[in-house]
């Protein structure tokens, strides 16, 4: 069956550093990869989208790489800050479909 | 732009009890997802609306759960009834429908069962 996976323990990281967030997928061969961000008690706030035919994506500080090969998107936040400390989500698609499935999510908590 | 509005925002029921929640697109969006999200794990598809017709349930427990969504509008999620494990947050999305189209969450409903 389909298997989306990353990171399920905390990603804790010292402000100014670069934050590097992991989604893996098994069984799975999906056109389109998107980032969400969830804040607690709200719903998730979609952040990047990546094709099947990019490598790389970039928004502001916000990085996103995808390798079908690896079956794996990287996720980079670069000089972070304490407001970028959220729970990160991927969520790929195959083509086709608008069916979106999610990861675990990875919970990031950036330190002052 | 108004955004996905639903309510209730929280929910507390006994176990075999049934509840609803409700869920108002973004105007215009022709795809409507409804996710469950249990503390700690990622959103779980339940199902997925194209206008009115269902385009995927396959994750929806069809013997407790049920779902419509009229005019291919507003949507009501119903459980009936109610075990403790459903005790989550329930997520409705909406998208313009297009491929790689993201989706725009509402703040969910958060139901506890006791």
């Amino acid at each position: 069956s389909q298997k989306i996976e990353q990171n399920s323990e905390a990603l804790n990281i010292q402000e100014g550093k670069t934050a590097t967030l992991t989604c893996n997928y098994t069984n799975y061969s999906p056109a389109y990869l998107q980032w969400y961000r969830q804040d607690p008690g709200r719903g998730p706030v979609f952040l990047l989208l990546i094709r099947e035919n990019e490598k790389e994506k970039r928004k502001e500080r916000l990085k996103v790489t995808f390798d079908t090969t690896l079956k794996q998107s990287l996720f980079h936040i670069t000089a972070s800050q304490p407001a970028d400390s959220a729970t990160y989500l991927c969520a790929p698609s195959t083509s086709g479909t608008y069916k979106y499935i999610f990861g675990t999510g990875t919970r990031l908590k950036v330190l002052a | 732009e108004a955004g996905v509005a639903q309510s209730p925002r929280y929910k507390i029921i006994e176990k075999r009890q049934s509840v609803a929640f409700w869920c108002n697109p973004i105007s215009g969006h022709a795809t409507l997802y409804w996710y469950q999200q249990i503390l700690g794990q990622g959103p779980k598809l339940l199902i997925q609306f194209q206008n009115n017709g269902v385009v995927d349930d396959s994750q929806l427990p069809k013997d407790r759960f049920s779902a419509e969504r009229l005019k291919g509008v507003d949507s009501t999620l119903k459980i009936q009834p109610a075990k403790l494990e459903d005790s989550a947050v329930y997520l409705c999305a909406s998208s313009l429908g297009g491929l790689g189209e993201k989706l725009f969450f509402g703040s969910g409903t958060q139901l506890s069962v006791l």
